[in-house]
């Protein structure tokens, strides 16, 4: 199993520009999240789902968007790229019967936008 | 809702100490206490989890406790050795509808002097 993957590693955008992110798991697990990392601030999420077609947002939603039109693949997207949203992004995953579970996170994604 | 602190931010132990990071968190509803270590430029990954309704749990060096009445949780690592040095964060699940989620403690950087 490759588990958590996420591309690209590295983007540096500027500002304005849109793109995504992309996140797949191969664990076949319902409940999969993005999250942001900035020094100091810990891991923020983003947005959330707990299956196909269902989203919700996180603590930090504005400016993303996200969508799961699978079970595998969680695509997050910029829509306006801001400096504020230079950080590092995680994506993570974990089987979900109504309750919290261990997470397995992605390993990143370091996006700079100047 | 939920909120997560972490203490403390930074850590400095020698080799063969013990080191011990405590967080508090603000719901009681709060069922699922997870610990995550990240080493530089990697991705965060479990190293221990506790559920509400256990009060100390051990894997090895590591141990857990909580404190359900006064809304508390630790990390205790005995014989600490230099590969030990990472960010540990600690997360505690946010009650209700949204039972997948977790909150993010800061964050503290331990560093384990040989």
């Amino acid at each position: 199993n490759a588990g958590v993957t996420q591309t690209p590693k590295f983007q540096v955008l500027k500002t304005g520009q849109s793109m995504t992110l992309q996140c797949a798991q191969d664990m076949n697990h319902e409940y999969m999240s993005w999250y942001r990392q900035d020094p100091g601030m810990g891991l923020r999420l983003i947005h959330y789902s707990v299956g196909a077609g269902i989203t919700d947002q996180g603590e930090v939603p504005n400016g993303y968007n996200v969508s799961r039109s699978t079970t595998e693949d969680f695509p997050l997207r910029l829509l306006s790229a801001a400096p504020s949203q230079t950080s590092v992004y995680f994506c993570a995953s974990s089987y979900w019967a109504g309750q919290a579970n261990e997470q397995y996170f992605g390993p990143g994604t370091r996006l700079t936008v100047t | 809702g939920e909120n997560v602190e972490q203490h403390p931010s930074t850590l400095s132990v020698q080799e063969g100490d013990s080191a011990v990071i405590k967080c508090t968190y603000s719901d009681s509803a709060s069922n699922y206490f997870p610990w995550y270590k990240q080493e530089l430029g990697k991705r965060p990954q479990l190293i221990i989890d506790i559920r509400s309704n256990v009060g100390e749990k051990k894997d090895q060096r590591i141990a857990v406790t909580l404190n359900k009445t006064a809304k508390h949780f630790s990390l205790h690592i005995t014989e600490t050795q230099p590969e030990d040095s990472a960010v540990y964060f600690c997360a505690a699940s946010i009650p209700g509808g949204s039972q997948g989620n977790l909150i993010f403690g800061k964050g503290t950087k331990l560093s384990v002097k040989p």
